[in-house]
């Protein structure tokens, strides 16, 4: 089974301070993806990357980055954090999308962040 | 621009059947997915459509009408354990493998 593991399931930070979520996987996937998910808006791709050292902005970019040195490892970083930016954070990683072959996204339990 | 509807909440009986439905209008498509998302935990997968049609997978079923814009998720048999968030994506043409994600329907399924 594909694991995608976060590093924190909670955590609480204050405004203003530079934030770092973790998502490691272990399936050797290309692919990895972070959104955000809020009541009412589903999730919302931030930023996603297809290959080492490869990162393509999402839908809402913004106030965020990413890291990818490894396969495995693809960091989101809150530049400096905002109330705005409490959220669940989800992590998720597939294979590329080959032929016909569905090729599912496989998301990790999330990171609840809170800034106060 | 991209915009998938779903409901925002159903409520079912122990044992019924229940359709949760999806209309998207996005830019490109290849492909639909159905994720299942319980309370506090990852979504997992649960189906995926490209063509039309009807793809069957125990007691979960889904269905696209490319030509409608539509699909629908239909459980059957329903459990207790059924009662979770159902999350209805479309994949884009980027060929990066990128999800669309509506805002998922919170099923309730009660005795």
């Amino acid at each position: 089974d594909v694991k995608v593991t976060q590093s924190s399931r909670y955590l609480v930070k204050r405004t203003g301070e530079k934030v770092f979520l973790e998502c490691v996987q272990d399936m050797d996937h290309e692919n990895m993806f972070w959104y955000r998910q809020d009541p009412g808006l589903g999730l919302r791709l931030i930023y996603f990357s297809y290959d080492v050292k490869m990162k393509e902005k999402g839908d809402i970019p913004e106030g965020y980055s990413v890291s990818r040195e490894k396969k495995e490892r693809f960091s989101l970083i809150l530049e400096s954090a905002s109330t705005n930016q409490t959220s669940m954070y989800l992590c998720a990683s597939s294979l590329p999308r080959t032929g016909g072959r569905h090729q599912p996204q496989h998301f990790g339990d999330g990171t609840r962040l809170s800034i106060l | 621009g991209q915009n998938i509807d779903q409901p925002t909440e159903m409520t079912a009986t122990e044992g019924a059947i229940v359709q949760i439905n999806c209309t998207y209008q996005t830019s490109g498509f290849n492909g639909l997915f159905w994720y299942q998302q319980h309370a506090g935990e990852a979504p997992t997968f649960l189906s995926y459509n490209v063509l039309d049609g009807l793809e069957e997978k125990g007691r979960f079923s889904s269905f696209l009408s490319r030509s409608k814009g539509y699909s629908y998720l239909l459980l059957k048999e329903l459990q207790m354990k059924d009662s979770a968030s159902y999350l209805c994506a479309v994949r884009d043409s980027s060929g990066y493998n990128k999800l669309i994600f509506g805002a998922g329907t919170r099923l309730a399924v009660h005795p």
